[in-house]
């Protein structure tokens, strides 16, 4: 299965901020996928980003605060737009793996905490 | 009501006892159920994925699933201190890629040698 990078793993941020997220993913895919793991709470996605066209987002996300960019198919990022400490999760990059089928392969995740 | 229920717990083992962790949901759309654990600091990694219902064994991992209850369980065997995690169901009701994934929130496990 694919191998994902993401950058950075945690970080701190001051309120009114914004952080871009990056992830790597060692083979071309199609599918990209953003997660959002909050304290105590399910995996949620965000949105699915493919190349070439823009990101979707799920119910409750949007693009102004979750800006996706999808420049090939190894590579994506997330924007976290002008953060509040509700904004405090992990973030997580994934990819379907290679038999097409719904199964995903995760990043570690980044762990942002907004102060 | 929520569309997957899982007791986060956490849940405390000794080392060799048999571990089960349960989900169960609502929606009768989904067909497709998945299991991953999550160790501290890393992302989820698959365990166990069944279509609609019966059992799937995998070594020491058995996954159920019984649709006509909506109940979804993972066993584990000879639980490990290795085993330590929090384990994730997960369920979708299309086999295609880009079909959302519902999570349940996790239970976390403990294994005591």
């Amino acid at each position: 299965s694919a191998v994902i990078s993401q950058k950075p793993s945690r970080d701190i941020c001051q309120r009114g901020t914004s952080l871009t997220i990056q992830c790597q993913v060692d083979s071309q895919v199609t599918m990209m996928f953003w997660y959002r793991q909050q304290p105590g709470q399910s995996l949620t996605l965000i949105a699915t980003a493919n190349q070439g066209s823009e990101a979707t987002y799920e119910s409750g996300f949007v693009i102004d605060k979750f800006p996706i960019s999808r420049p090939n198919l190894t590579f994506s990022t997330l924007t976290v737009s002008n953060m509040s400490p509700e904004d405090s999760s992990i973030y997580l990059c994934s990819v379907s793996q290679d038999s097409g089928a719904n199964v995903l392969t995760f990043g570690a995740g980044s762990r942002l905490t907004v102060l | 009501q929520k569309e997957v229920e899982q007791d986060p717990g956490p849940l405390s083992v000794p080392e060799g006892a048999i571990v089960s962790l349960n989900c169960t949901y609502s929606n009768s759309a989904f067909q497709y159920f998945m299991w991953y654990r999550q160790y501290s600091r890393k992302g989820p990694e698959l365990l166990m994925y069944t279509y609609s219902s019966g059992n799937k064994e995998d070594g020491r991992f058995t996954a159920q699933v019984d649709k006509s209850s909506k109940y979804i369980s993972l066993f584990i065997r000879d639980s490990q201190p290795s085993d330590s995690a929090t384990y994730l169901c997960a369920m979708t009701p299309g086999h295609q890629a880009g079909t959302a994934l519902i999570f349940g929130k996790g239970t976390t496990l403990s294994v005591s040698s």
